[in-house]
């Protein structure tokens, strides 16, 4: 059972344009949510996270929009750079016991020039 | 420096034939998990150990197997592997309620 629907799949931006991940959860337990970035050959780094008391975080050139009433969130890169060519990965975990966490399928990001 | 080392990096075996993959963080972390990520699947969790002799079974543990016998080790043994285990393993830790940390990965095939 996927618990975190992450789309698209792939994406491609120009060197400048805003990318734009979505992901969407069904526990209504999650209480935290990070995205994680992976370049190839490496392992995932976590890159910003949120919780859902806020439905916004910044930092830099990234931002996480959160929607606690429709259980959606998302990844804005604003101002690409081919830098940010990466895969990204939504995910989710909670605060009791172990807090797992749950990845989303992933995004593989292409920023041309 | 703050790492997680995975060793070996890649591996090519046979089917059947036993392997171990080695995991050891430096960052005195009590939880240790074990991921695999396979295209269109995203990272799904093995096994995880939230301290020394804790461990349980994550979303896809059959057929591997884990030992947490010491605080920065946390081993991943297939003891027959498969075809289908083929894929891109990575050992993670982190604090109660902290940041994951991953290791580099570790490729492995078996034909």
């Amino acid at each position: 059972q996927q618990q975190v629907k992450q789309s698209p799949q792939s994406l491609i931006v120009q060197k400048g344009g805003i990318s734009i991940i979505n992901c969407a959860y069904e526990n209504t337990a999650f209480d935290y949510f990070p995205w994680y970035q992976q370049f190839p050959g490496k392992g995932p780094a976590l890159l910003i996270a949120i919780r859902p008391d806020v439905s916004e975080k910044k930092e830099g050139r990234f931002t996480i929009s959160f929607n606690k009433s429709a259980k959606q969130f998302s990844l804005h890169i604003m101002d690409s750079q081919p830098g940010d060519s990466a895969t990204y990965f939504c995910a989710a975990s909670h605060s009791g016991g172990y807090q797992k966490v749950t990845f989303g399928t992933g995004t593989k990001l292409q920023v041309i020039p | 420096e703050a790492q997680v080392t995975q060793n070996p990096r890649y591996l090519i075996t046979v089917t059947g034939k036993k392997l171990t993959v080695t995991c050891s963080q430096n960052m005195n972390h009590e939880y240790m998990s074990w991921y695999r990520q396979d295209p269109g699947l995203g990272l799904r969790q093995i096994y995880y150990s939230m301290n020394v002799e804790v461990t349980d079974k994550g979303d896809v543990p059959e057929g591997y197997k884990v030992s947490r016998k010491e605080k920065r080790n946390f081993p991943l043994i297939l003891e027959s592997p498969s075809p289908n285990q083929t894929s891109l393993y990575f050992c993670a830790s982190r604090y109660a309620g902290g940041e994951q940390y991953f290791g580099p990965g570790t490729r492995l095939t078996v034909t």
